[in-house]
């Protein structure tokens, strides 16, 4: 059965310091693997995707992600966080032969000023 | 292009009543989810398609029902609700099974 991990559930850090939100997953088959951002009273949009190919996925904004197999993680990081990353940030894992994706439970990341 | 958009954003109900949730696609995509996110337990999947004219359960489907009669259209029922079902509730849909998620602005449930 697959399943996702977030260890941390509420992450401060401050403006310009770099951050790493943690996800391990499990699977038995090949995995998709996605983070999603989440700002307040809105749906979740997705930040980056890891489908195959290059290990390391990036975002528009600035945000990396870096697909490891052996460790069955995907940890999100960013060199410089800005204010307006304040959000709620989930990982997401779908196996392959499965419609399913699970979600982890959230990472609130709090940017301080 | 509006996207995946939802029907009503906000409801309040009370214990036994029931409502249909609608949620409205414009991206022809195949596959749709209903979620329902808890305060710290992430979103659990309700129920999904896989095409029109197919639905199947998810990890939470007790108390809920669907129905996807066109392909644009995911419909989420609750017969007769309790307190448990308050949440927020979002719909998703994806062009194929592997790529992304693209969701809706959700709606608030709140049942008394």
């Amino acid at each position: 059965a697959q399943s996702v991990t977030q260890l941390d559930s509420q992450v401060p850090v401050f403006e310009e310091a770099p951050v790493e939100l943690r996800c391990n997953y499990s699977s038995s088959v090949s995995v998709y693997l996605f983070w999603y951002v989440q700002y307040p009273n809105q749906g979740l949009q997705l930040l980056l995707k890891y489908l195959s190919g290059s290990t390391l996925v990036e975002s528009i904004n600035g945000f990396e992600a870096e697909f490891n197999k052996s460790q069955t993680s995907f940890h999100l990081r960013k060199p410089s966080v800005h204010i307006s990353d304040t959000a709620e940030y989930f990982c997401a894992v779908k196996s392959s032969g499965t419609y399913k994706y699970i979600f982890g439970t959230g990472t609130r990341l709090k940017v301080l000023a | 292009n509006a996207g995946v958009t939802q029907t009503p954003k906000f409801r309040v109900l009370k214990t036994g009543q029931s409502m249909t949730l609608l949620c409205a696609q414009d991206m022809n995509h195949e596959y749709m989810y209903w979620y329902r996110q808890d305060p710290g337990m992430g979103l659990r999947l309700i129920h999904y398609s896989v095409g029109e004219g197919t639905t199947a359960k998810g990890e939470v489907p007790d108390g809920y029902n669907v129905s996807r009669l066109k392909k644009q259209n995911f419909l989420l029922g609750l017969e007769s609700a309790a307190p448990s079902q308050t949440s927020v509730y979002f719909c998703a849909s994806s062009q194929q099974d592997y790529l992304e998620q693209y969701f809706g602005p959700g709606t608030r449930l709140t049942v008394t």
